[in-house]
């Protein structure tokens, strides 16, 4: 079956630096990579998910990258601040109606 | 996006009890999840809910510890059935949006702690 590998576990940025995030996975059939963001005391809330047709993909600060060859995808959040404080995952699927292979998750602090 | 809710919210309960967990959708959904994220743990499924028919349930868990019911394409019910400490944890449960073909959304989650 699919694994996610997620990385780093934990990351520190200063207020205004970039954050990168990034995820390996293992089945080649999956082809939808959906990024979450958990927030505490809250479900994971989609932010932003790319399919294998597409290399990048970017919605105002931030953007998701694939390589598909290699597979990997990566999150990548410009200008961070303080609310983008939080639990990030990765995730896989081959898509339509598959469940979702979930990353370890990366606790995202932005320092003011 | 699909809005969902769950209740309870959360509860704390007694070892060897059960606990039923309900899902509600705003809109009709054919695939519904059953997650468990155990404290500052990643998100494992539990089963796939499926409507008018028996859920589908991933290595680790069976129907006798998680039965699930799925009456209907808005609605299911997640039991954790004579629990102990080891099931205290967030239950989530999640539904692909009818609207994208992958997108999948989760409510807030219901926060167990079992003494």
């Amino acid at each position: 079956g699919e694994n996610v590998e997620q990385h780093p576990s934990t990351l520190s940025v200063q207020e205004g630096d970039s954050a990168v995030i990034k995820c390996t996975y293992s089945d080649s059939a999956s082809n939808y990579f959906p990024w979450y963001k958990q927030e505490l005391g809250k479900g994971p809330q989609l932010i932003i998910d790319i399919r294998s047709n597409v290399g990048e993909k970017k919605d105002q600060r931030i953007a998701v990258t694939l390589n598909k060859t290699a597979k990997h995808f990566s999150l990548h959040i410009t200008e961070t601040q303080p609310e983008d404080s939080a639990v990030y995952f990765c995730a896989a699927s081959r898509g339509g109606n598959t469940p979702l292979v979930f990353g370890k998750g990366t606790r995202l602090s932005v320092i003011a | 996006s699909a809005v969902i809710s769950q209740k309870p919210s959360r509860d704390i309960c007694q070892r060897g009890t059960s606990l039923t967990i309900q899902c509600q959708v705003d809109s009709q959904v054919t695939m519904m999840f059953w997650y468990r994220q155990q404290p500052g743990q990643s998100l494992t499924l539990i089963a796939t809910a499926n409507q008018g028919s028996e859920a589908t349930y991933e290595s680790g868990f069976v129907i006798d510890k998680f039965p699930i019911s799925r009456p209907n394409l808005t609605f299911s019910t997640l039991t954790v059935s004579n629990m102990s400490p080891e099931d205290s944890s967030i239950y989530l449960c999640s539904v692909v949006s009818s609207g994208g073909p992958d997108e999948q959304f989760f409510g807030p989650g219901t926060r167990l702690t079992v003494l």
